[in-house]
């Protein structure tokens, strides 16, 4: 099992609609989590760091579920440049230092 | 400009030819970090460092080398390259006052490894 899973989508959605996924991870231990997007062959870039309560950043909403080992990202109202692979990264509490990220979920949005 | 850059940007070499692909941060980060993003696989990590004279392994180090003799420096090394490490290499690094997972990549390496 991986220790970290993601849907792979795509996800195909029109404009304005809400759209959310989830990512699952096999460590009961982990400790920080976050998610980041990738655009079509460009770098990941942070989107959010994930807090146990729950956090949102405009539109964007991130949960953690500690007890189904999952996080998730909600997008409300989604915009065409919204399409984009979503990663989401765990970080082992074993090792602080050692980064885990998920395969990455593909979002499309169309018109 | 805060950044990563990491150069070449795109190579095609031969099999057994050594190289080497530079990183290099200037926001005086702690924590510098090397993945591979393959089809399918996602992100791995192959070495990361905590601070200058400190690597350590990732998830797939094997047929790759780090050095970190400078802060800001991060070099990857492939001795004897072989067609299975064609991928596309990422650079990233972070600070641990903001917590490792926070990271800042570069634009990325294309290897192909004929």
């Amino acid at each position: 099992r991986k220790e970290v899973e993601q849907d792979p989508g795509p996800f195909n959605v029109p404009e304005g609609a809400t759209v959310a996924f989830n990512c699952t991870y096999s460590n009961s231990a982990s400790q920080s989590f976050f998610w980041y997007r990738q655009d079509c062959r460009k770098e990941p870039k942070l989107l959010m760091s994930v807090y146990s309560s729950g956090n949102e950043d405009g539109r964007f909403t991130a949960q953690l579920n500690r007890a189904s080992q999952y996080i998730s990202l909600l997008i409300r109202d989604s915009k065409l440049s919204d399409s984009a692979t979503y990663l989401c990264v765990v970080t082992p509490r074993s090792s602080a230092s050692k980064i885990i990220f998920g395969s990455g979920t593909r979002l499309s949005i169309r018109p | 400009e805060a950044q990563v850059t990491q150069n070449p940007r795109y190579l095609i070499t031969v099999t057994g030819k050594k190289l080497t692909v530079t990183c290099s941060q200037n926001m005086n980060h702690e924590y510098m970090s090397w993945y591979r993003q393959d089809p399918g696989l996602g992100l791995r990590q192959i070495y990361y460092s905590m601070n200058v004279e400190v690597t350590d392994k990732g998830d797939v180090p094997e047929g790759y080398k780090v050095s970190r003799k400078e802060k800001r420096n991060f070099p990857l090394i492939l001795e004897s390259p072989s067609p299975n490490q064609t991928s596309l290499y990422f650079c990233a690094s972070s600070s641990p006052s903001l917590g490792v997972g926070e990271q800042f990549f570069g634009p990325g390496t294309r290897l192909t490894v004929l």
